[in-house]
């Protein structure tokens, strides 16, 4: 198993500019999830997903939109890229909960740059 | 309020020497679960242990030690005769539910650990 992956690894923007940051898990999770991390910080959750077709908002979703359209992908689309933006990026999923139990696995990351 | 309080933002300690790192947290909820990840210069996030509020056995695993106490909210990690290796950004974690069905994990700012030989 691969676990999470997330592409690219660094990306710079513009501000204005739109991408996506990737993520997929071969687990077969349900849940996934995409938190930012700025410098000196904890991780702060932006969006969340219990499964394809359903999302719902973290702590900081301004300025993102996910979709879950299959179970591994769990994409995150920057629309306007602000300076604000400036963080790294990680995606983690963890198995069907029914209490909050389940350990979350982390991918990688995505450090991203906005100029 | 769910919130989670690593007071201590940098640790520096000599090779060998024992380090304790501390976890405060507040959470209305009567369950819940409590974690602790390592965050190395690579970046990326390792998971160390779960707990969850019904068991407060102290918890070992090599040098690692977890000493959770409800009464005080704390749940606090332990490294004995550290190692440069052990070197790293240490998070502690709580489960907090985000809506109806969903559950995030609420950060603390974590401690920067930082052993020299």
């Amino acid at each position: 198993n691969a676990g999470v992956t997330q592409t690219p690894k660094f990306r710079i923007l513009k501000i204005g500019q739109s991408m996506t940051l990737q993520c997929a898990q071969d687990m077969n999770h349900n849940y996934m999830y995409w938190y930012r991390q700025d410098p000196g910080m904890g991780l702060k959750l932006i969006y969340y997903s219990v499964g394809a077709g359903i999302t719902d908002k973290g702590e900081v979703p301004n300025g993102y939109n996910v979709s879950r359209s299959t179970t591994e992908d769990f994409p995150l689309r920057l629309e306007l890229a602000a300076p604000s933006q400036t963080s790294v990026y990680f995606c983690a999923s963890s198995p069907r909960t029914s209490g909050g139990e389940e350990t979350q696995y982390f991918g990688p990351g995505t450090r991203l740059l906005v100029l | 309020a769910q919130k989670v309080t690593q007071a201590q933002t940098e640790i520096s300690v000599v090779e060998k020497e024992d380090v304790t790192l501390d976890c405060v947290y507040e959470t209305r909820d009567t369950t819940y679960y409590l974690f602790w990840y390592k965050q190395p210069p690579s970046g990326e996030l390792v998971f160390l242990i779960r707990r969850n509020s019904f068991d407060e056995q102290n918890e070992i695993s090599g040098r690692y030690s977890w000493n959770f106490q409800k009464s005080t909210s704390s749940f606090n990690f332990t490294i004995t005769a550290s190692q440069v290796v052990d070197s790293a950004v240490y998070f502690c974690a709580l489960i907090f539910l985000n809506s109806n069905s969903g559950y995030a994990l609420n950060f603390g700012k974590g401690t920067s650990l930082l052993v020299t030989p």
